[in-house]
Parts: structure tokens; C-alpha cells; sequence
């Protein structure tokens, strides 16, 4: 069965400063989706990045970036130039794209507090 | 607006009692998918429909149904909930095609307590 591990509970940045948030991932699969989504206090989910395992090429969206390790199951989030509304909780998840299609599974979430 | 919505927001309702949240999509996705999120455990996967008629478990489907006649609604039905259902539930959607596959638009949440 798949795993999602997200290590850091909770995590806090300065203002225009970069964090870097983790997580792992358990499969033996080699066709999947990573995402990574934000949960702000309004409680919506909203996609922030995704990254496909057959692209090398790590997504980019803006000011977010991932480091995908494939080799190792690692699946990073930096976000550069933090602002105030980076504050929320950001959930790391895991789609295989092969026989469980559309099983998706999260990680248990990283809540982030950027500082002025 | 392309937009996923939910009713009710909010339920109050005691052990038993069968309720049915709706979820609708205006944007003929193919995939929607059903989560519960409880503090310290993230969102779980209750199920998930790939098309019409076609829907499969997810993580944590027991006490739970769903039904998807046509591609706009998958309405998750609780035909006898229990105090442990108590959860805040999510209702997302996403296209199937490859460039959007997966990218999912979830509601915006209903906050379900059973007493």
C-alpha cells in the first residue's frame, strides 16, 4: 500500500524569506502523480503544484518549486519570497495512475506560519 | 463559475438519523472523489467515481455510499451515522483529460456533527 510521510508537523518563516517543506512517499509503482495542496484558514483546498514521476524536470508555479527525488520517493515544496498568505496548512499527496486509479492519498499536513 | 459546491455547509444530527450531502460540478469532469479530514490524520479518501456509474472505494469507505447517475452530482450518503462520522467532508472534481488529469477543484467543505 501507498504511503505519504510529511515530517514536519509545523514549520514558521519570515516574510520574503524561502522554506523548504517535505515529504516522502512509499510506492512500487512507477506511473503517479505528486501534488502538493494549501489549506488556508477558510478551510478550502486549493492545488498548488503537481508533478508527474515519468517528468524529470522538476513543476514550477511561481514562486513554488519542487525538488523531486525519484530514486529516493522524495517530494519537497520551496517557496520563495514568503509572504503572509503562505500561512496555511499544506498537505503533500500521492495518485497512482495505474490500477488504483484515482486512489488518492495525503500526507497528514504541515502547517506553516510565515512571520511579518 | 467553474466551481464545486456542497449542501449543507453545516449539520447538526443525531446517531441514526440517514442524511445525504450533495456535491455538484459544473464543469463535466469526469473524476469526483469524496475526503474527510479529522485533525492529526489529514484527508482520507472515502470514495471516488472515475465516470458515471463508476465508482470505487477509497480509503475509508465503511458506513458511507455514493452514487453517480450523472456527471454533475456523486452525493455521499450516510445511511446510519455513528458519532465516529463526526468530520469536516470535501467533495473535489478534476478532468480526466492528460494535460488537466487530476488536478482537482474541491468544494468548499461541510462540517458534519453527529451527536
Amino acid at each position: 500500500a501507498q504511503t505519504v510521510t510529511q515530517s514536519q508537523p509545523e514549520m514558521s518563516v519570515q516574510e520574503a524569506e524561502t522554506v523548504t517543506l517535505s515529504c516522502t512517499y512509499d510506492t512500487s509503482e512507477s506511473n503517479y502523480y505528486l501534488f502538493w495542496y494549501k489549506q488556508p484558514p477558510s478551510r478550502q483546498m486549493i492545488l498548488v503544484i503537481r508533478q508527474e514521476a515519468y517528468k524529470q524536470q522538476n513543476a514550477t508555479e511561481n514562486r513554488f518549486s519542487v525538488n523531486f527525488q525519484k530514486a529516493a520517493k522524495s517530494f519537497s515544496l520551496k517557496i520563495s519570497d514568503s509572504q503572509l498568505g503562505d500561512t496555511a496548512m499544506y498537505f503533500c499527496a500521492f495518485l497512482n495512475y495505474g490500477g488504483s486509479q484515482g486512489n488518492l492519498i495525503f500526507g497528514k499536513g504541515t502547517k506553516l506560519s510565515v512571520k511579518p | 463559475e467553474a466551481q464545486v459546491t456542497q449542501n449543507p455547509r453545516y449539520l447538526i444530527t443525531v446517531t441514526g438519523k440517514k442524511l445525504t450531502v450533495t456535491c455538484s460540478q459544473n464543469m463535466n469532469h469526469e473524476y469526483m472523489s469524496w475526503y474527510r479530514q479529522d485533525p492529526g490524520l489529514g484527508l482520507r479518501q472515502i470514495y471516488y467515481s472515475m465516470n458515471v456509474e463508476v465508482t470505487d472505494k477509497g480509503d475509508v469507505p465503511e458506513g458511507y455510499k455514493v452514487s453517480r447517475k450523472e456527471k454533475r452530482n456523486f452525493p455521499l450518503i450516510l445511511e446510519s451515522p455513528s458519532p465516529n462520522q463526526t468530520s469536516l467532508y470535501f467533495c473535489a472534481s478534476s478532468p480526466r483529460t492528460l494535460a488537466g488529469a487530476f488536478k482537482q477543484f474541491f468544494g468548499p467543505g461541510t462540517r458534519l456533527t453527529v451527536l
